[in-house]
């Protein structure tokens, strides 16, 4: 069974830091498209970043240039480095993949896990 | 980047009735379409994939249609456990955009 679950959220000041953890069961973190998808209280989703199974990185306009999402194959966990953080990056922050191989050729997240709170604010 | 436009923005129904929700992509995106339920606090759930195919799992009153740039989603006979807020994602392009979402209210 494929399980995602996500760690390191918390209350920072906006121009901090915060590294989130995504630890994957039941399936290689190396060998699928990881993705962060961030949800801001009463909003909607924003698709924030992926990382391919060989390498390739893509990010939102929004958050470029200040998250680094990378992964540890030895550890089978997906990071997202967070710098720089504004008010507007207060959201639960959730990891998502498609674990299948149908879901993965239409780049469906069929996986999800709970999500972690990233709270910005002085 | 490619923008996704759902309509309505929230819609009240009732048990038994047929609803339709559309989401329109800012360019053509072929069947790179999804669509998601997320309940309250809950972490969203896929129903449709490649814009018609239905998740395993996935009652067959929910159907998804379109390509190109227009689609929608319908569910044929509400049932209580439907009302949601529902999503669609282009995965067309590399910045997998959502739209920002259709909250289905019990009328």
């Amino acid at each position: 069974e494929v399980q995602l679950v996500e760690s390191g959220g918390g209350l920072v000041q906006p121009g901090g830091s915060l590294r989130l953890s995504c630890t994957a069961s039941g399936f290689t973190v190396s060998t699928n498209y990881m993705n962060w998808v961030r949800q801001a209280p009463g909003k909607g989703l924003e698709w924030v970043s992926v990382i391919y199974s060989g390498g390739s990185i893509y990010y939102a306009d929004s958050v470029k240039g200040r998250f680094t999402i990378s992964r540890d194959n030895s550890k089978n966990t997906l990071y997202l480095q967070m710098n720089s953080l504004r008010a507007e990056d207060t959201a639960v922050y959730y990891c998502a993949t498609p674990s299948g191989s149908i879901a993965a050729r239409w780049t469906a997240f069929d996986s999800w896990g709970q999500g972690t709170l990233v709270t910005v604010s002085s | 980047d490619i923008q996704m436009t759902q309509s309505p923005s929230s819609l009240s129904a009732s048990v038994g009735d047929r609803v339709t929700i559309t989401c329109r992509a800012s360019q053509s995106i072929s069947s790179y379409l999804n669509w998601y339920q997320q309940k309250p606090g809950k972490a969203p759930k896929l129903l449709i994939y490649a814009a018609s195919s239905l998740q395993s799992g996935v009652p067959s009153r929910f159907s998804g249609s379109g390509s190109g740039t227009d689609f929608t989603l319908t569910i044929s006979s509400l049932q209580p456990e439907d009302f949601a807020t529902y999503y669609c994602q282009q995965s067309y392009s590399n910045q997998y955009t959502f739209g920002q979402g259709t909250k289905l209210e019990i009328k």
